[in-house]
C-alpha cells in the first residue's frame, strides 16, 4: 500500500512570495489533515478535511493560508504572502473511516522563507 | 480544549539501558492517546496507541506505554534501547467529534539520545 505522498520536499522562497504544497493521501482515506511543525516544536493542526468538506480550520491563519481538497482526494495548501515565521515543515496526514483513530503521515515539505 | 505536556525535552541514555519518556495530558472529554517517532528528515511514524481496554499498550520496536487515567499520564518505556532508537518522540491526543477523528494535539517532543 502506497503511503501519503507530498511534494515538493523542499522549498525556499523570499518573504511576500506565494507557495503551494501538494498532498496525495492513501487511497480510500476519507480524512485528510495538514499540520505545521516549527523547528523544535510538535506539529500543530492547521486544517482537517472529511472527504472534500472542511471539518476544522480554527487554527488556519486565513488571511494568508488557504487549503482545498477537490474531489475528496488530493489536497493543496497555499501560503500567500509568506512571512519569515512560516518557515516550518508542513505535514500531511490521512486517515481511514475504519480504524479512523490512526493518522498516517507523509514525509513533509520543508519550507524556508528568507 | 486538549493539551499535552512532555516533561523532558531531551533524554540521554546509555545503549542497552531502560528508558521512560514522560507524557501528561489534559482534556475535558475522553481521549485517545498516541506516541509517534520522528527520525531525522522523515515524517512521523506511529509507535503505539491507546483507544480503550487494557491500559498497557505494546507497540513496535519493543516500546510499550501505560495509560493512567487518574494521573492523566501515558508514559512510554523500553527495557533496553539501541542506537537506532535515537529520534524525536511525540506524545499526542485526539478525540471524536462526529466528523471523524479530531486532529491530533501534540506535545513538544522528547529527543532521545542513545550513548554508546
Amino acid at each position: 500500500e502506497a503511503g501519503v505522498a507530498q511534494s515538493p520536499r523542499y522549498k525556499i522562497i523570499e518573504k511576500r512570495q506565494s507557495v503551494a504544497f501538494w498532498c496525495n493521501p492513501i487511497s480510500g482515506h476519507a480524512t485528510l489533515y495538514w499540520y505545521q511543525q516549527i523547528l523544535g516544536q510538535g506539529p500543530k493542526l492547521l486544517i482537517q478535511f472529511q472527504n472534500n468538506g472542511v471539518v476544522d480550520d480554527s487554527q488556519l491563519p486565513k488571511d494568508r493560508f488557504s487549503a482545498e481538497r477537490l474531489k475528496g482526494v488530493d489536497s493543496t495548501l497555499k501560503i500567500q504572502p509568506a512571512k519569515l515565521e512560516d518557515s516550518a515543515v508542513y505535514l500531511c496526514a490521512s486517515g481511514p473511516i475504519q480504524g479512523w483513530q490512526t493518522q498516517y503521515f507523509g514525509p513533509g515539505t520543508r519550507l524556508l522563507v528568507l | 480544549a486538549q493539551s499535552v505536556t512532555q516533561l523532558d525535552s531531551q533524554v540521554p541514555v546509555f545503549e542497552e539501558a531502560p528508558v521512560e519518556l514522560r507524557c501528561n495530558y489534559s482534556s475535558s472529554v475522553s481521549v485517545y492517546l498516541f506516541w509517534y517517532v520522528q527520525y531525522p528528515n522523515q515524517g512521523l511514524q506511529l509507535l503505539l496507541k491507546y483507544l480503550s481496554g487494557s491500559t498497557l499498550v505494546k507497540g513496535i520496536n519493543g516500546f510499550e506505554a501505560e495509560f493512567n487515567k487518574s494521573q492523566t499520564s501515558f508514559h512510554l518505556r523500553k527495557p533496553s534501547v539501541h542506537i537506532s532508537d535515537t529520534a524525536e518522540y511525540f506524545c499526542a491526543v485526539s478525540s471524536y467529534s462526529g466528523g471523524g477523528a479530531d486532529g491530533l494535539t501534540f506535545g513538544k517532543g522528547t529527543h532521545l539520545i542513545i550513548q554508546p
